[in-house]
């Protein structure tokens, strides 16, 4: 079965410095891949999203992820931290072979950026 | 307006009481799809509709129900809540030959 680890369920950075969130999928078929953000008492608001072509994927608010596939894994960054930021990331893959659009998520790295 | 919006947004409740959870969408869009989040877990799907005659579980539908009433509304039922049903849920919501789902704000249910 498909499954996404997030490496680290809470990173710390400061404003202004860059931001690395990690997602690592098991699959032998790469999946389409999303990342999804939460700000506190929201719901999820898709950042950016992988189904073909391009390995660089831009997204909103700055970020951007890369997939790798010998890696097995969709990491996203920023460049410089801003304090609006601080919110849980989710990393989510849903099957190509599946139709049905279901999403398997990573547990969630919570984000926090100190002035 | 919000596209996806879900009712209610808290709801404490105790146990064995039946709950329903509500969710209606504005963006005109066939498939529906019901998760709830634990810390720590990420979100799993209970269930998932692509039209009113068309419902399916997903990975931890036991304890839930769930209603299609038309395209727009989808309602996630607990027939008799326990305790370890307290989480949040959410509803979203995804087009025809589209790829992204759209979140609603969320329910937090708490059962005593």
């Amino acid at each position: 079965a498909q499954s996404v680890t997030q490496l680290g369920s809470h990173v710390s950075v400061s404003e202004g410095a860059l931001v690395l969130l990690r997602c690592n999928y098991s699959s032998s078929v790469p999946p389409y891949l999303f990342w999804y953000v939460q700000y506190p008492n929201q719901g999820l608001q898709l950042l950016l999203k992988y189904t073909s072509a391009a390995t660089l994927v831009k997204g909103i608010n700055g970020f951007e992820a890369e997939f790798k596939k010998s890696e097995t894994s969709f990491h996203l960054t920023k460049p410089s931290a801003h304090m609006s930021d601080a919110a849980e990331y989710f990393c989510a893959v849903s099957p190509r072979s599946s139709n049905t659009g279901k999403l398997i998520f990573g547990q969630g790295t919570t984000l926090q950026v100190k002035p | 307006d919000a596209d996806v919006t879900q009712t209610p947004r808290n709801r404490i409740t105790k146990t064995g009481k039946r709950i329903m959870l509500e969710c209606s969408q504005t963006k005109g869009h066939d498939r529906m799809y019901w998760y709830r989040q634990d810390p720590g877990l990420g979100l799993q799907l209970i269930y998932y509709s692509f039209d009113v005659k068309d419902i399916n579980k997903g990975e931890i539908s036991d304890g839930y129900s769930v209603s299609r009433q038309a395209q727009a509304k989808f309602s996630l039922s607990l027939e008799s809540a326990i305790p370890n049903q307290t989480a949040l849920y959410f509803c979203a919501t995804m087009g025809p030959g589209t790829d992204t789902q759209y979140f609603g704000p969320g329910t937090r249910l708490t059962v005593l």
